[in-house]
């Protein structure tokens, strides 16, 4: 049970550089969101989906685009990479309530440097 | 705007020992109240969901409780082991009733380190 997947675990990009986070979940979950860590900070919403075919902008969606084309796979694209996107990026996925989400299960984390 | 703040910041007791760290909260309305734990270099994962009608709530060695009158939590942990080193971080969801997630609030967490 492969769980919530996410690649690559490590990137190092230039500054300028585009690059995709893939993520993907073998759980029939309809949510998925990615979220980035920074030292100091809560875990926070970049974007988020709450089926195929719909996506909406969480607190910080500057600089990041995502698609969901399909209910197992939700890609995080950086468009222009900035030192201010070096993070940790997290990728997460639940069922939904009526009252909100489910349980969140995460990956294992994608570790992101920009020079 | 709402806010979840932990403490301590970090922490660091004996195997053996027990420990309590505390979240409170400004959620509100409020629907449920979770803790993750989160060992260094991987993803957080879920130890408890309590909901506001929920006192206490246990997961093997760790208990949750829930204030939602002081809007507090503590997370318990008994007789600690070297595994339990990670931080632990908590996560209030307000009460939407619209089936979006957009609104979780993270606290920033506790880092608990346990030493022989």
């Amino acid at each position: 049970n492969a769980g919530v997947t996410q690649t690559p675990k490590f990137q190092v990009l230039k500054t300028g550089q585009s690059m995709t986070l893939q993520c993907a979940q073998d759980m029939n979950h309809e949510y998925m969101s990615w979220y980035r860590q920074d030292p100091g900070m809560g875990l926070r919403l970049i974007h988020y989906s709450v089926g195929a075919g719909i996506t909406d902008q969480g607190e910080v969606p500057n600089g990041y685009n995502v698609s969901r084309s399909t209910t197992e796979d939700f890609p995080l694209r950086l468009l222009s990479a900035a030192p201010s996107q070096t993070s940790v990026y997290f990728c997460a996925s639940s069922y939904r309530t009526i009252r909100g989400t489910g349980e969140l299960f995460f990956g294992e984390g994608s570790r992101l440097t920009v020079l | 705007k709402n806010q979840v703040e932990q403490s301590p910041q970090s922490l660091i007791i004996l195997e053996g020992k027990n420990c309590t760290l505390q979240c409170n909260y400004t959620v509100s309305p409020f629907s449920n109240l979770r803790w993750y734990k989160q060992d260094t270099g991987r993803g957080p994962v879920s130890l408890t969901i309590m909901t506001f009608s929920e006192n206490t709530k246990s997961n093997g060695r760790y208990t949750a409780t829930l204030d939602a009158d002081t809007k507090q939590s503590s997370l318990h942990i008994t007789a600690s082991q070297l595994s339990d080193s990670a931080s632990y971080i908590c996560v209030v969801s307000p009460n939407l009733n619209t089936g979006t997630a957009s609104k979780l609030t993270f606290g920033t967490g506790t880092r608990l380190q346990v030493m022989l």
